[in-house]
């Protein structure tokens, strides 16, 4: 069974532009979290998607925002990068809503570098 | 507010040797799990045990188990036999309560000595 994929790997980007990160699901796994680690800072999440609909997120401007597809993969869009935004971003999914008791299956990430 | 806190950013164990890591929340719920993941170095995070908090018997994964103190809100690792594998970023994390998401602690750096 596949795990959770991300991609892409890495990326470099500048300040001020648009990036776009994807995260497929493992198979029958509704749900997908996206989470920034930065360095020092842990794990920050970002958003949760649920069934396609954004069911929380976390305290981050506006600017980070995503979408799930019908076949439940996940977008996450980081708009006009700051270098703060720099870290690696990883994905997560379960096959419970409302994670409570689940065990979330993170992928490798996407780490970004914004120059 | 939920919070996670991991007060040993690092932690060196010689190998074969046991070590504990430490984790403190808080939390307003009265029935809840607490987790453990582990990172390492090529950055995918697995589940290492959970723990349920109505239960009193501390959950154990072969050489990993766990100290959970209720009432302190105190949930350590113990990784016995300590094996170079081990060596990885530890978090400890916790259901943020209704909003459907994990909160995690910032995390101890596990170094292994053979």
């Amino acid at each position: 069974e596949a795990g959770v994929t991300q991609s892409p790997t890495h990326l470099i980007k500048t300040r001020g532009q648009q990036v776009t990160l994807r995260c497929s699901p493992i198979s029958g796994h509704t749900s997908v979290y996206w989470y920034q680690q930065a360095l020092g800072l842990g794990l920050q999440f970002l958003l949760w998607y649920d069934e396609g609909e954004e069911r929380n997120r976390g305290n981050f401007p506006p600017r980070f925002s995503g979408r799930q597809f019908p076949n439940y993969s996940s977008e996450l869009n980081v708009n006009a990068l700051e270098l703060e935004d720099s870290a690696l971003y990883l994905c997560a999914s379960s096959r419970h809503t409302g994670l409570v008791t689940g065990e979330l299956f993170f992928g490798e990430g996407s780490r970004l570098t914004v120059l | 507010a939920q919070t996670v806190t991991q007060s040993q950013p690092e932690m060196s164990v010689q190998e074969a040797e046991t070590v504990t890591l430490s984790c403190t929340y808080d939390t307003s719920e009265s029935d809840y799990y607490l987790f453990w993941y582990k990172q390492p170095p090529s950055r995918q995070m697995i589940l290492v045990i959970r723990q349920e908090a109505y239960k009193q018997q501390n959950a154990t994964e072969n050489r990993f188990s766990v100290n959970f103190q209720k009432a302190a809100k105190s949930f350590s690792l113990k990784i016995s036999d300590s094996q170079l594998g081990d060596a990885a970023m530890y978090f400890c994390a916790h259901p943020g309560g209704s909003q459907g998401n994990l909160i995690f602690g910032k995390g101890t750096k596990l170094s292994v000595k053979p």
